[in-house]
């Protein structure tokens, strides 16, 4: 089901605390992205990746690290600097111009 | 960078009516015009697709529009079914520009009985 597999579907993070979301595809897409959605304001990008070991900042990157070791992987890592950290997470691959995501990861603050 | 805007926010249709969400961008250099659609709890999949080279798109109930000169594009749902009742998400991007989509804030349609 769309070869992308965000885990875990529900994470919590307690104060000051570091919490990584895993994404793994299996598309062989070179591309990756993290999106963050919150109610009312669409999909915003906090990093993306166009090859391995190689990534950029989006636009809300701030309090977020990555990395892409591999080409299936692009774990995304929220830190403590990020002050306002729940939302619903989406993972994405990108094929041709379109973009396929995974199922999500909903992260809430103990 | 790229600006989308999307109205409205939130639609309710009656099954059988037509529905239509519009949306703005601000880079000129943007080509590439995507829709998505969000059921609740699911993730977001691709519905229909545009490029700047061509003014609209149909697939079957669904169809795009794009005025360049005016830099919207709009996306058309005619005789809404229930299952029509969705997030549906514009979005734009341009070659060169890392292959980044930036998306509108939404729209809540909801088809009633």
């Amino acid at each position: 089901d769309g070869g992308i597999t965000q885990s875990p579907k529900y994470l919590f993070r307690k104060e000051g605390q570091n919490v990584t979301l895993s994404c793994e595809q299996n598309l062989n897409h070179d591309a990756m992205y993290w999106y963050r959605q919150d109610p009312g304001q669409g999909l915003r990008l906090i990093y993306y990746s166009q090859i391995v070991n190689d990534f950029q900042k989006g636009d809300i990157a701030e309090g977020y690290s990555v990395s892409r070791e591999k080409k299936e992987s692009f774990p995304l890592t929220v830190t403590s600097a990020q002050k306002n950290p729940t939302a619903f997470y989406l993972c994405a691959s990108m094929g041709g111009e379109k973009l396929f995501f995974g199922s999500g990861t909903q992260l809430s603050v103990l | 960078g790229e600006n989308v805007e999307q109205h409205p926010s939130t639609l309710s249709v009656q099954e059988g009516d037509s529905a239509v969400i519009k949306c703005t961008y601000s880079d000129s250099a943007s080509n590439y015009f995507p829709w998505y659609k969000q059921e609740l709890g699911k993730r977001p999949q691709l519905i229909i697709d545009i490029r700047s080279n061509v003014g609209e798109k149909k697939d079957q109930r669904i169809a795009v529009t794009l005025n360049k000169t005016a830099k919207h594009f709009s996306l058309h749902i005619t005789e809404t079914q229930p299952e029509d009742s969705a997030v549906y998400f514009c979005a734009a991007s341009k070659a060169g520009g890392g292959n980044k989509l930036t998306f509108g804030t939404g729209t809540q349609l909801k088809v009633e009985l």
